[in-house]
């Protein structure tokens, strides 16, 4: 039981250059999530996914795209990158229930962009 | 809009000491927090949260957290630091719009524990 996965780990990506961040997870989740995380701004949303077939933005979506591709996955393209875009990239998974559903975290994505 | 607070950046406590780190909350309704826990090139690690009953709810890794509703507050403790639990801390406050179960964070404190 591997929890979230992500790929790559570190990515350097140029100004103007595209790429797509890969999430997995193997708990059977509903809801997935993108974040960013910047030093002194804690975790910000990015694009969520409350059930397979939905997605919505969150706080920062400008600039990026999401796809939920099936239950397991959710990814995250960035059409042009810009130096703004370097961050660390987090998904995350929950369950969708009628109570709160805990929030389970992949190791992150380092992305530079120059 | 709900949102949480943590007024200090950094913690400092040596090791056999209690420590606190402080969260504050702001919310419509019943409020629904989180601490997680964040180790150097790591993910979050989820530790505990607070969705009604017992003002005091125990987490991993023998911390806790006192919900104290007058005060709107959230603060995470732990009887006797541990230099292992060096490391960024979140609160969080659940977002009551919408679907899936989005959470706000606060900016996080450091917490640093020496010998």
């Amino acid at each position: 039981n591997a929890g979230v996965t992500q790929t790559p780990k570190f990515q350097v990506l140029k100004t103007g250059q595209s790429m797509t961040l890969q999430c997995a997870q193997d708990m059977n989740h509903n809801s997935m999530y993108w974040y960013r995380q910047d030093p002194g701004m804690g975790l910000r949303l990015i694009y969520y996914s409350a059930s397979e077939g939905t997605t919505d933005k969150g706080e920062v979506p400008n600039g990026y795209n999401v796809s939920r591709l099936n239950k397991r996955e959710f990814s995250l393209r960035l059409e042009s990158a810009a130096p703004s875009q370097t961050s660390v990239y987090f998904c995350a998974s929950s369950e969708r229930v009628a109570g709160v559903g805990t929030q389970y975290f992949g190791p992150g994505t380092r992305l530079t962009v120059l | 809009a709900q949102s949480v607070a943590q007024p200090e950046d950094q913690v400092n406590v040596a090791e056999g000491n209690p420590l606190t780190v402080k969260c504050t909350y702001s919310v419509s309704g019943n409020p629904y927090l989180f601490w997680y826990v964040q180790y150097p090139n790591r993910g979050l690690q989820f530790l505990l949260k607070y969705i009604t009953g017992d003002n005091l709810v125990k987490g991993s890794y023998g911390f806790e957290a006192e919900f104290n509703k007058s005060q709107t507050s959230f603060h995470l403790k732990k009887p006797s630091a541990l230099v292992s639990d060096s490391a960024l801390y979140f609160c969080a406050v659940r977002v009551n719009t919408g679907g899936g179960n989005k959470l706000t964070f606060g900016t996080g404190t450091q917490l640093k524990v020496e010998l």
